[in-house]
């Protein structure tokens, strides 16, 4: 089956201790990203990437890290985790092509204390 | 700066009636649109897309959008709404300026069926 696989999907930190969201897709999608979903903002993108070794920030990008070693995995990182940070993360994965459908996990709950 | 504008963060409707969710962009040339849901603790899933083909599109569960050039427009609607349409509904653009590698987001529409 097609996904997107976020882990963990619900989380409860503290400030400043390192954490890592992992994504992965089985799709061999070329382009993948990173959003934060907050209320009344809608999503938006933290990071994203072209392809293995290609990234880019978003617009909401402090705070955050990326890395793609494999064209699968797309992890997001919080060095160092703030209350600020707290909210609804999605990974998404695509083709290459912008007109591509853009898949979704499931998100990932993330409250930093 | 590109961005997308959702009139309207919560939309009410009877069952059975007409539903319209409206979705504006800024940009002079056309870019990549689509239409998301996202029904309670869940992730998105795509209802439709605009990639330059047709104008009307058709998506699932009976919703359509229709493109239009001159008024920056991409209104979604659905004719007879249906109590499980109660969701939130999201509206994004690959906007050519970035080279469509950023998707940006409305900030949403909660649509509200009552019976």
């Amino acid at each position: 089956e097609a996904q997107v696989t976020q882990n963990p999907r619900y989380l409860i930190t503290v400030t400043g201790k390192k954490l890592t969201v992992t994504c992965s897709q089985n799709m061999n999608h070329e382009y993948m990203s990173w959003y934060r979903q907050d209320p009344g903002l809608g999503l938006r993108q933290i990071y994203y990437s072209m392809n293995v070794e290609v990234t880019d920030k978003g617009d909401v990008p402090e705070g955050y890290k990326v890395s793609r070693k494999e064209k699968r995995n797309f992890p997001l990182i919080l060095e160092s985790p703030s209350p600020n940070q707290t909210s609804l993360y999605f990974c998404a994965s695509s083709l290459g092509f912008p007109g591509n459908t853009i898949y979704f996990g499931e998100g990932s709950w993330l409250t930093v204390v | 700066a590109q961005s997308v504008t959702q009139l309207g963060s919560h939309v009410s409707v009877s069952e059975g009636a007409l539903v319209l969710l409206r979705c504006n962009y800024s940009s002079s040339v056309p870019p990549y649109l689509f239409w998301y849901v996202q029904y309670p603790n869940q992730g998105l899933q795509l209802l439709l897309k605009y990639t330059s083909a047709a104008t009307l599109v058709k998506g699932i569960n009976g919703f359509e959008a229709e493109f239009k050039k001159s008024e920056t427009s991409f209104h979604l609607t659905k004719p007879s709404a249906h109590m499980s349409d109660a969701a939130e509904y999201f509206c994004a653009v690959r906007f050519p300026n970035t080279g469509f590698q950023k998707l940006v987001f409305g900030t949403g529409t909660r649509l509200l069926v009552s019976p």
